[in-house]
């Protein structure tokens, strides 16, 4: 069956410039996370979205970064005016429920020149 | 907040047997997990263990979990040259809306 799919897998942008990025996680998994990979960094939360409940954002760095899932599926991670600090792979990933084994797509490696 | 540790790097030789070490500190945890992430690609799950159990063995994988003292530990057996990646620890804690916490991964480079 299909797995969890992110897009684009690349994305270079300039400074300052606003970005989205998609994730289609796997069909009837209730839970959606975002988790941002930079190198020698390890894993780092962003936020975590589960049924219908408010999203728990606490791992989002500053108020320039925002996401939504929208229908209970697809999701859409936005980063304003984006810094070369933001620059790292974002992961998206998908559960049955909370507490189920996640799921990772393959990522979106952003660049911020 | 909660944190999960891992070595950072790790070598050994084709067929010898890998053990990649990791501490956490919560104290609630309910599942810990195995991830494996090879160049380029998302995370894999390779295994998990449910906190009540203390070894769980999955072919050439076996998880050892000491609740006591923190400790989750995987062999990986008769080692392979496509083995070499990163492998991640993650701990769930046990309560809602909470999401994995991840170590930082630690580098397996297998020698032919």
């Amino acid at each position: 069956g299909a797995g969890v799919s992110q897009s684009p897998s690349n994305k270079v942008t300039e400074k300052g410039k606003d970005v989205e990025l998609r994730c289609d996680p796997i069909s009837g998994h209730t839970a959606l996370y975002w988790y941002r990979q930079s190198l020698g960094q390890g894993l780092e939360f962003l936020i975590y979205f589960q049924g219908n409940s408010a999203p728990d954002k606490s791992g989002l760095p500053s108020d320039r970064f925002s996401a939504e899932r929208t229908g209970g599926s697809v999701s859409t991670l936005t980063i304003q005016r984006t810094q070369q600090e933001d620059s790292a792979v974002y992961l998206c990933a998908s559960s049955f429920r909370h507490q189920s084994p996640l799921h990772f797509g393959n990522g979106t490696r952003l660049t911020v020149t | 907040g909660e944190d999960v540790e891992q070595s950072l790097f790790l070598s050994v030789r084709e067929g010898d047997s890998s053990v990649i070490n990791c501490t956490y500190t919560d104290s609630s945890s309910t599942y810990l997990y195995w991830y494996k992430q090879e160049p380029g690609a998302g995370l894999q799950l390779l295994t998990y263990i449910f906190s009540n159990m203390d070894m769980k063995q999955d072919q050439r994988l076996t998880v050892l979990l000491n609740k006591k003292d923190k400790h989750l530990s995987l062999r990986i057996a008769d080692t392979q040259t496509g083995d070499s990646a990163i492998y991640f620890c993650a701990d769930l804690p046990n309560q809602a809306g909470t999401a994995l916490i991840f170590g930082k991964g630690t580098t397996l480079s297998v020698s032919s």
